[in-house]
């Protein structure tokens, strides 16, 4: 069965530091890959895909993610993060039908 | 170009009775999806609309049930509510196309359905 797993719940870093949050999925076919972030009473915002081609996709805000087969991975990156950072990010994979199944998601808190 | 939007914004209901949350889709698209997020929960699939047809379900009883329009806009409809039922409801709208492509979906800013 298709699944995504995020296995960080809460992640705290300071403002300015680098950034990795983790996402591990299983699905039988190639995936088509997301992440959104959503901030507290908000809807989900996607910050970039992965359909196919190159596996390391630029998204917005300066976010990046990589595509690793072999560890059935999609982690988001982000050189410095920024206050404004701070909210709830979801990893996804899209399957037959356009369904999107999602991570629990990962919280990320940021020090000042 | 006017994006995906959702009403009402928030509503309250009480157990057993019925509730119709609407989405307008973002222009020139032809699909609608469903989610439910429950509290600290990634959003759940519960159901798609294509070209006015159920295109896919998730994990949901019968109660959870869905309309789309001629002009792509959608219902979704709860009946007998459960306390469980509390959650925020999310839209995405996307260009749907052969099964088995995924299109990148838009989400609305959902609606907090609270049951008491």
């Amino acid at each position: 069965a298709q699944s995504v797993t995020q296995p960080d719940i809460h992640i705290t870093v300071s403002e300015g530091a680098s950034l990795e949050l983790r996402c591990n999925y299983s699905y039988g076919a190639t995936p088509y890959l997301f992440w959104y972030v959503q901030s507290p009473g908000q809807g989900l915002q996607l910050l970039l895909k992965y359909f196919s081609g190159d596996t390391l996709v630029q998204g917005i805000k300066g976010f990046e993610a990589e595509f690793k087969r072999s560890q059935s991975s999609f982690n988001l990156r982000k050189p410095s993060v920024h206050w404004s950072d701070a909210a709830e990010y979801f990893c996804a994979v899209g399957t037959l039908h356009d369904k999107i199944i999602f991570g629990k998601g990962t919280r990320l808190h940021i020090l000042p | 170009e006017t994006g995906v939007t959702q009403s009402p914004t928030h509503l309250i209901k009480t157990r057993g009775q019925q509730v119709t949350l609407r989405c307008s889709s973002q222009s020139g698209h032809n699909t609608v999806s469903w989610y439910q997020q429950a509290l600290g929960q990634g959003p759940q699939f519960i159901f798609q609309y294509y070209r006015e047809e159920e295109n896919g379900r998730g994990n949901f009883p019968p109660r959870f049930s869905g309309l789309q329009f001629p002009n792509y806009s959608s219902e979704l409809n709860v009946n007998a509510l459960e306390l469980d039922d509390s959650a925020l409801y999310l839209c995405a709208s996307s260009l749907g196309g052969l099964a088995g492509e995924s299109y990148e979906q838009y989400f609305g800013p959902g609606t907090r359905l609270t049951v008491t």
